[in-house]
Order: structure tokens, then sequence, then C-alpha cells
């Protein structure tokens, strides 16, 4: 089975700070992405890597950004934290563009 | 851009059919995902179409509409752990030839006695 591992399911943290949210795949898959879910909201892309070094904007990227150094590790970085960032964030991977995405179990990341 | 809707909740009783419609508008359609999301989890895959016509997978089925911009999600013989949010998602081009998935806001889905 595929496994997308979260550093943190919870994390509080201050505004201001600066947030690393890393994520780990073991299966050798060249896509991950990065989405936020909130209420009435639904799942949004925030951005996306196809390939080692690779990244691309998803639709909300402002006040993020991402780092893929290796194929299996991409982390989520907010700059300067502020309390609209407050929401659960979702790691997911696949194989190809054609292939389903597996999700990790979520960090519910809280600004204060 | 990208416009999915679904319905935001729905009712069903445990051993009934539920469809659960989902409607898009994009500019390069390349394929539909349908997940299943409990509460408190992560979503996990159910179908996947990219060609017009229905796929089934056991109690779950999925059918396209190209044309019409149209999806369907049809679960049989309900349970009461079918209980959840069901989302949509379409994947298409988002430029310089990359892809990416657009989800729809979720379905959620309560099963009753």
């Amino acid at each position: 089975d595929v496994k997308v591992t979260q550093s943190s399911r919870y994390l509080v943290k201050r505004t201001g700070e600066k947030v690393f949210l890393e994520c780990v795949q073991d299966m050798d898959h060249e896509n991950m992405f990065w989405y936020r879910q909130d209420p009435g909201l639904g799942l949004r892309l925030i951005y996306f890597s196809y390939d080692v070094k690779m990244k691309e904007k998803g639709d909300i990227p402002e006040g993020y950004s991402v780092s893929r150094e290796k194929k299996e590790r991409f982390s989520l970085i907010l700059e300067s934290a502020s309390t609209n960032q407050t929401s659960m964030y979702l790691c997911a991977s696949s194989l190809g563009s054609h292939q389903p995405q597996h999700f990790g179990d979520g960090t519910r990341l809280s600004i204060l | 851009g990208q416009n999915i809707d679904q319905p935001t909740e729905m009712t069903a009783t445990e051993g009934a059919i539920v469809q659960i419609n989902c409607t898009y508008q994009t500019s390069g359609f390349n394929g539909l995902f349908w997940y299943q999301q409990h509460a408190g989890e992560a979503p996990t895959f159910l179908s996947y179409n990219v060609l017009d016509g229905l796929e089934e997978k056991g109690r779950f089925s999925s059918f396209l509409s190209r044309s019409k911009g149209y999806s369907y999600l049809l679960l049989k013989e309900l349970q009461m752990k079918d209980s959840a949010s069901y989302l949509c998602a379409v994947r298409d081009e988002s430029g310089a030839g990359s892809y990416q998935l657009t989800f729809g806001k979720g379905t959620k889905l309560s099963v009753i006695p």
C-alpha cells in the first residue's frame, strides 16, 4: 500500500512564525501535492511538483512556498504565518498524472 | 478556470440506492475522480472516468458524460459505514503541459437506519 506520511497531526504556531510542514511518500511517486481543506470551501490546491526541484503554483499559493530536494519529500513552508492560514493541510502523491492521488492523514494547523 | 458543483448534503436509508451528482465547467477536461472522505480522515480514491459511460466497482459505480459536463456516483445497498463526504475532482491541463485536480466542495452523505 502507498504510504504518505505527514510529520504532525496537530500543530500550534504563532503569528509571524516560519512554519514547515513535511510530507514523505514511500512509493517512488513522481507527483506530489499540497492542499488545504476548509469548511464550506473544500480542498484547494496550494502547490504541486512533478519532479525533484520542480514546483508549480496551484490555486492559492500566496503566503506559501515549497521545497522538493528529494523525490520522496515535499515540504510546505509558511513564510510568516497568519491567522487566516489556520486550516487542515493535506499532502498527496501520485505515480502519474492519470493515476489517483493518495493522501496523508493531514496536519491540523492553528495559528494564534 | 474551474466550476464544480455537487449537492452539499444528502440523506439516504440503509439498504437503499443513492446517486450523487457532479457538474463541471472546464476548458481542458482530462478525467474525473471520485473520492470518499470520512470525518477526520484523509480522502480515499473510489473511481476514475475519462471516457463517457459507466464504470462499475462493486457497490459503487460512476458515470461520465463529457458533452454535458456531468458525472454521478451511484452507491447501492447502502451501509451505515458509507456515511461520509464524497468529493468530485476534475483533472484538467493547468498550463505548460501539466495537469492538476480541482475538487468540488463535497457532498456529505448521511445513511440512516
